[in-house]
């Protein structure tokens, strides 16, 4: 089945930036997403970038996709303490027909230091 | 736009007791979604709903859990008998379409003792 792999744990100083990495094994994805998830909360999605794309930017946030790696990351500029939270890969493959299910990595804890 | 509302937010209950949740989509929002998000690790999908429809439910412990959507809004996920490992939280979400972004609730945190 597929499966979506994420480094644990990440610190950062407050102002600098911030590089998630992700790595999946579905070929046939089609959707990529970062959502965040802050202590005692649901998911707030961030971002997505679709398939056919290499790079999608939106403000501090920007995603970088290499389909032949299977590599996704998000980079946050100027990371800020209010940044400090869990974040998810996810995939999604709406080609294999009746379903979009979501296949999320385990999460990367984003600490932000002063 | 409202959310996605669920409740209760929180349940503590004794193994092989039942316990029940609920949700309420974004109004408009054809396709509904139960997860289960157990500490340290990602959601996984338990089931998708399309309108009334089951699309997807392969991984939903059907000897135990169960789910509806009879009138194709709001949907109630049950579990009966509960077990300890069944502790999680319980995300629900929504989308447009089956093909459209999800947009998640709070979700419901159960603790089973």
């Amino acid at each position: 089945g597929e499966d979506v792999e994420q480094s644990l744990f990440l610190s950062v100083r407050e102002g600098d930036s911030s590089v998630i990495n992700c790595t999946y094994t579905d070929s046939s994805s089609t959707y990529l997403y970062w959502y965040k998830q802050e202590p005692g909360a649901g998911l707030q999605l961030l971002t997505y970038i679709f398939s056919n794309m290499d790079m999608k930017q939106d403000q501090r946030l920007t995603v970088l996709l290499n389909k032949k790696d299977k590599h996704l990351s998000l980079r946050i500029a100027d990371t800020q303490t209010g940044d400090s939270a869990i974040y998810f890969c996810a995939e999604t493959n709406i080609l294999t027909g009746g379903g979009n299910k979501l296949t999320f990595g385990t999460g990367t804890q984003l600490k932000v230091e002063l | 736009e409202a959310g996605v509302a669920q409740s209760p937010r929180y349940k503590i209950i004794e193994k092989r007791q039942s316990v029940a949740f609920w949700c309420n989509p974004i109004s408009g929002h054809a396709t509904l979604y139960w997860y289960q998000q157990i500490l340290g690790q990602g959601p996984k999908l338990l089931i998708q709903f399309q309108n009334n429809g089951v699309v997807d439910d392969s991984q939903l412990p059907k000897d135990r859990f169960s789910a509806e959507r009879l009138k194709g809004v709001d949907s109630t996920l049950k579990i009966q008998p509960a077990k300890l490992e069944d502790s999680a939280v319980y995300l629900c979400a929504s989308s447009l379409g089956d093909q459209e972004t999800q947009y998640f609730g709070p979700g419901t945190r159960l603790l089973v003792l």
